[in-house]
């Protein structure tokens, strides 16, 4: 069965950082890209980094580029976001999804229950 | 960057009604379309991607229509586990990604 389980949300103040950590289980964790999509309370989906398998391929929204890192460890099976400088409108459900590519289709299968983060003095 | 849009932000409905939500995309994106479905305080769902394919385990009225720009979702006959928000995503860029804002489907 096909496991993504976040871990690391919590209170921050601003400027302050956190490390989220998607443990992934049920599946070859290395053969899949992989993404973090944030839901800031009472709104909608964000799409906020995603990663390719090997790591070569790294993208960032603009709005969290230069001061979030996404990272993976393949033999960990473990997916990562480290948030550096963080805002108040950053505070938000954090999920790790798994993007799936089949043939020519490309969409998120497989979701994590999601993790808080409240940045907040 | 690929912007994406939906209507109606909201509606209205009634078990056994036909619904249906529309996304449209800032440029051509081909068939890379895929939907989700929300329920509060859950993950999101997949339930179709490349613009009509049904995900597996997916009750048969939903459907996805369109390509290019515009795009539709269509619940065939509105049933109580239905009420919830939708969302479409552009996969067309591989790596970004890009959702509308949501459809809310209520009573």
């Amino acid at each position: 069965e096909v496991q993504l389980v976040e871990s690391g949300g919590g209170l921050v103040k601003p400027g302050g950082s956190l490390r989220l950590s998607c443990a992934a289980s049920g599946f070859t964790f290395s053969t899949y890209r992989a993404a973090w999509v944030r839901q800031a309370p009472g709104k909608g989906l964000e799409w906020v980094s995603s990663i390719s398998g090997d790591s070569n391929y790294i993208f960032y929204a603009d709005s969290v580029k230069g001061r979030f890192t996404i990272s993976r460890d393949n033999t960990k099976n473990s997916l990562s976001l480290q948030m550096n400088s963080l805002r108040g409108e950053d505070t938000a459900v954090y999920y790790c999804a798994r993007v799936r590519r089949d043939g020519d289709s490309v969409y998120f299968d497989y979701w994590g229950q999601g993790a808080l983060v409240t940045v907040s003095s | 960057d690929i912007q994406m849009t939906q209507s109606p932000p909201s509606l209205s409905a009634s078990v056994g009604d036909r619904v249906t939500i529309t996304c449209r995309a800032s440029q051509n994106i081909g068939s890379y379309l895929n939907w989700y479905q929300q329920k509060p305080r859950k993950a999101p769902k997949l339930l179709i991607y490349h613009a009509s394919r049904l995900q597996s385990g997916v009750p048969s009225r939903f459907s996805g229509s369109g390509s290019g720009t515009d795009f539709t979702l269509t619940i065939s006959s509105l049933q109580p586990e239905d009420f919830a928000t939708y969302y479409c995503q552009q996969s067309y860029s591989t790596l970004i990604f890009t959702f509308g804002p949501g459809t809310k489907v209520d009573i």
